[in-house]
């Protein structure tokens, strides 16, 4: 499969704790995007990559989440001490700067925090 | 920041009508629209796009317009099925600042037999 991959595509987690999310974008995108959606929602920007180098993150994003890219390839989205109202899909999208910039989603994170 | 509003939230047609949905955006430097398609549990699907340079696209049954005076476009699907039953979303955005993608709240399509 060659599109975006999310890695783990469920995750419940107790108040508190801290959760790692991974996402491994198309070969050869240098954008690479996190949006959160919650049920009966759109998707929500949350931060994004150009290459290894985080160009703009939302006011959504609050101190307790970090992302990274660290060689310009897959993604990590950190969520410390998490909440009951972190608990919603989060979603990444990859895409090539100058040819279009379609983004394209993979199958998204489910986090449910007890 | 972009907001963009989708109307209607909920759509219900039969099978072989055409369904419409609508939105508005108020960023006038907004100048790529996408659509998606998102199924139940699965991720957004992009099913067409458009750009300020144009008005309008098609794809077989699916089409898009853009008034950009009115700052609002539009996804016509023809002769529905089943299986177009999904949530659709249209997007905003501003290509070369990042073009991170301003969505609407969705559309609940259902095609009935």
């Amino acid at each position: 499969d060659t599109g975006v991959s999310q890695d783990p595509r469920h995750k419940i987690t107790k108040r508190g704790q801290n959760v790692t999310f991974r996402c491994d974008p198309i070969s050869e995108h240098n954008r690479l995007y996190w949006y959160r959606q919650t049920l009966g929602q759109g998707p929500e920007f949350l931060t994004y990559f150009q290459n290894e180098a985080q160009l703009e993150k939302s006011r959504l994003l609050s101190d307790r989440f970090s992302a990274e890219r660290p060689k310009g390839s897959f993604s990590t989205l950190e969520i410390q001490r998490t909440e009951q109202g972190d608990s919603a899909m989060y979603l990444c999208a990859s895409s090539f700067q100058g040819s279009g910039e379609t983004q394209y989603f993979g199958p998204g994170t489910r986090l449910l925090v007890l | 920041g972009e907001n963009v509003e989708q109307h209607p939230s909920t759509l219900s047609v039969q099978e072989g009508d055409s369904a419409v949905i609508k939105c508005t955006y108020s960023d006038s430097a907004s100048n790529y629209f996408p659509w998606y398609k998102q199924e139940l549990g699965k991720r957004p699907q992009l099913i067409i796009d458009i750009r300020s340079n144009v008005g309008e696209k098609k794809d077989q049954r699916i089409a898009v317009t853009l008034n950009k005076t009115a700052k609002h476009f539009s996804l016509h699907i023809t002769e529905t099925q089943p299986e177009d039953s999904a949530v659709y979303f249209c997007a905003a955005s501003i290509t070369g600042g990042g073009n991170k993608l301003t969505f609407g709240t969705g559309t609940q399509l259902k095609v009935e037999l």
